[in-house]
This record gives structure tokens, C-alpha cells and sequence, in this order.
């Protein structure tokens, strides 16, 4: 499983844009980029995956660079119940298995 | 639908005794997996199940066992337990099938384990 690396902690203010940076160098072919939040000590939440193509949801938008190796999360107008820790997860679709890495906490600022 | 269930919720156990941890979804979801996750760190999955009958380590499956009991429940047992198993454990779900390219994991709340 290819391994993720992400910034420690970020900031951001509210009503700005999130940007949260991923770098997944190793990662394969079949492998599939996903961003979980955990707010707090719940459970993760899902955001948002994609293979190659950028994508976008209600929550987020995903733009993964054309090599694969990096992707950015935007959280378009971040809020302060954004404030948690985000998790870039490379993952293979063989296997459903995540492993997560430490994380980047975000601080969403009034 | 309640989606993924865990109880319990807090548990305190002195070194050396034995416990488990159930998990249960009502999603119809084929895969289940246990995830630890210790102060300030990531999630570290311990054991999973891509499917019923079917069992498979994680990065850290060192002094734990796992059973997937049916398709909707997966328990993790810690038959002997110690203080360096004091975690909060997560549960999660996800679909998968024969055809499934990719899938989203659904969390269950917790359970948090102290180890005395």
C-alpha cells in the first residue's frame, strides 16, 4: 500500500478556502486517493475519492495531479465546524483496506 | 438505519483479563474492519474481514483475535489485555462486492479502552 505524506497542521480563515496537500508518491495503478475528517474523537467521515480525474462534492473538491503522486483537498468556504484533523488515504481496491497515516489538523480561525 | 454500531462505549479492564468488542452494521455491507487508534496518532487497522467467512491481519493484529460472527457483525477479542492496548477502537463498514471499483468506509462512534 503506498504510503501518504501531509503537512502536520494547517490554518485557515473562516469564509476562505481550504487547501490541504497530499503527496503519494508510491502510489499504483488500481490505488484510489481518499480524504476522511475526523472531528474531535468520533469516528472518521468520509469526504471525497478519486482515481485521476478531479472531483467534486457537496462537502469538498479533489484535484489530483496528472502523475498521480499529489492531490489537493479544497474545502471551498471552510467554517469552524471544519476544524478537525484531515486523513489523505491511498487505498486499494482489492482489499477495501485504509491505512492511515497522521493526518493534517486543521485550524479554521473566525 | 443505524448504521455502524459498537458497545460498548467505555470499557476499564485491569492487565490480564480478556474482553470483546462488538461491532455491527445494518447496511448490508460485506467488508467490516477494527481500526485502533492511540493519542495524537492515525488510525492503525488491526484486523478485517473482506467478506463473511473470511478473516485477514492489519498492520498491528499482535494480541488480538477477530470473528466475523455473520454477514452484519464482526467482534475483536483481547484475550489477555494489557496497558499498551488502552485505545479508543473503531469499527468501520463498506459494501465491496465482485464488482466494485472503489468504496467508502462507514465509522462506528468508538469504543474507549483503558487497560489498567
Amino acid at each position: 500500500d503506498a504510503k501518504t505524506t501531509q503537512p502536520p497542521s494547517m490554518d485557515c480563515a473562516e469564509g476562505r478556502a481550504a487547501n490541504l496537500p497530499c503527496n503519494h508518491s508510491t502510489i499504483s495503478g488500481n490505488e484510489y486517493v481518499y480524504w476522511y475528517r475526523q472531528i474531535h474523537s468520533q469516528g472518521p467521515q468520509y469526504i471525497i475519492h478519486g482515481l485521476k480525474n478531479n472531483e467534486t462534492n457537496e462537502m469538498a473538491s479533489l484535484i489530483i495531479t496528472e502523475d498521480r503522486k499529489s492531490s489537493t483537498l479544497i474545502l471551498p468556504h471552510a467554517t469552524l465546524r471544519d476544524t478537525a484533523v484531515y486523513y489523505c488515504i491511498v487505498g486499494s481496491s482489492n482489499t477495501g483496506k485504509l491505512i492511515f497515516g497522521q493526518g493534517t489538523t486543521l485550524q479554521v480561525k473566525p | 438505519n443505524a448504521g455502524v454500531t459498537q458497545t460498548p462505549k467505555f470499557q476499564v479492564l485491569k492487565t490480564g483479563q480478556s474482553m470483546t468488542l462488538q461491532c455491527a452494521q445494518d447496511m448490508n455491507h460485506n467488508s467490516m474492519y477494527w481500526y485502533r487508534q492511540d493519542p495524537g496518532m492515525g488510525l492503525r487497522l488491526i484486523y478485517y474481514s473482506a467478506s463473511e467467512g473470511t478473516t485477514d491481519k492489519g498492520e498491528v493484529p499482535n494480541g488480538y483475535n477477530v470473528s466475523r460472527l455473520n454477514k452484519r457483525e464482526f467482534s475483536l477479542r483481547l484475550e489477555s489485555a494489557a496497558p499498551s492496548q488502552t485505545s479508543v477502537y473503531f469499527c468501520a463498514s463498506t459494501r465491496r462486492g465482485a464488482l466494485a471499483t472503489s468504496e467508502t468506509q462507514y465509522f462506528g462512534p468508538g469504543t474507549r479502552l483503558l487497560v489498567l
